[in-house]
């Protein structure tokens, strides 16, 4: 079934520490995304491709960084700059014209 | 700047009551309008989606949603409620095919 994967599931990591989360997808779309979710706040892009080797920070980039070497895969790593890393990461990918995105089933990063 | 905005972070109905979530958007061009549920630590799914076809848009789970620009708005409406829709909703624009913006999210509780 085609779909996307995000892995682990959850996520514990020490403060400090920087922390990759796995982000695949097998529907064939160009464009990949990274959102972080906060309890109230909606989700809040971190960065986005929309094509391989290019990428673009969105909203709240700072203290992450991605890659996009293969189209399929989009990681994310969290970084120890990012001041309050723990929360709810989902990965996303579509294709245009005008579709909808597709959401992974999210990880749960917990900083302590 | 462009954004979606949803009335109402909490909503509670009784099961078989109407329910209506709200969406309103910010742009002077008709952007594409989505609505997406989200079950505790899961992705986000498709309820349905706007892309200037017809004004009602029919979805899954018997949920529906009308376009007005007249009131840049695009409601997110079920004639009975049902238990098993209690989750978190969320609206998404998308101005330029391949970045979105998402509201705040709704939580809708149902009441037996």
């Amino acid at each position: 079934d085609g779909g996307i994967t995000q892995s682990p599931k959850y996520l514990f990591r020490k403060e400090g520490q920087n922390v990759t989360l796995s982000c695949e997808q097998n529907l064939n779309h160009d464009a990949m995304y990274w959102y972080r979710q906060d309890p109230g706040q909606g989700l809040r892009l971190i960065y986005y491709s929309q094509i391989v080797n290019d990428f673009q920070k969105g909203d709240i980039a700072e203290g992450y960084s991605v890659s996009r070497e293969k189209k399929e895969s989009f990681p994310l790593t969290v970084t120890s700059a990012q001041k309050n890393p723990t929360a709810f990461y989902l990965c996303a990918s579509s294709t245009p014209p005008n579709t909808e995105a597709f959401f992974g089933q999210g990880t749960r990063l917990t900083v302590v | 700047a462009q954004s979606v905005t949803q009335l109402g972070s909490h909503v509670s109905v009784s099961e078989g009551a109407l329910v209506l979530l709200r969406c309103n958007y910010s742009s002077s061009v008709p952007p594409y309008l989505f609505w997406y549920v989200q079950y505790p630590n899961q992705g986000l799914q498709l309820l349905l989606k706007y892309t200037s076809a017809a004004t009602l848009v029919k979805g899954i789970n018997g949920f529906e949603a009308e376009f007005k620009k007249s009131e840049t708005s695009f409601h997110l409406t079920k004639p009975s409620a049902h238990m098993s829709d209690a989750a978190e909703y969320f609206c998404a624009v998308n101005y330029n095919f391949n970045k979105f913006y998402f509201g705040s999210g709704t939580k809708l509780n149902v009441k037996p």
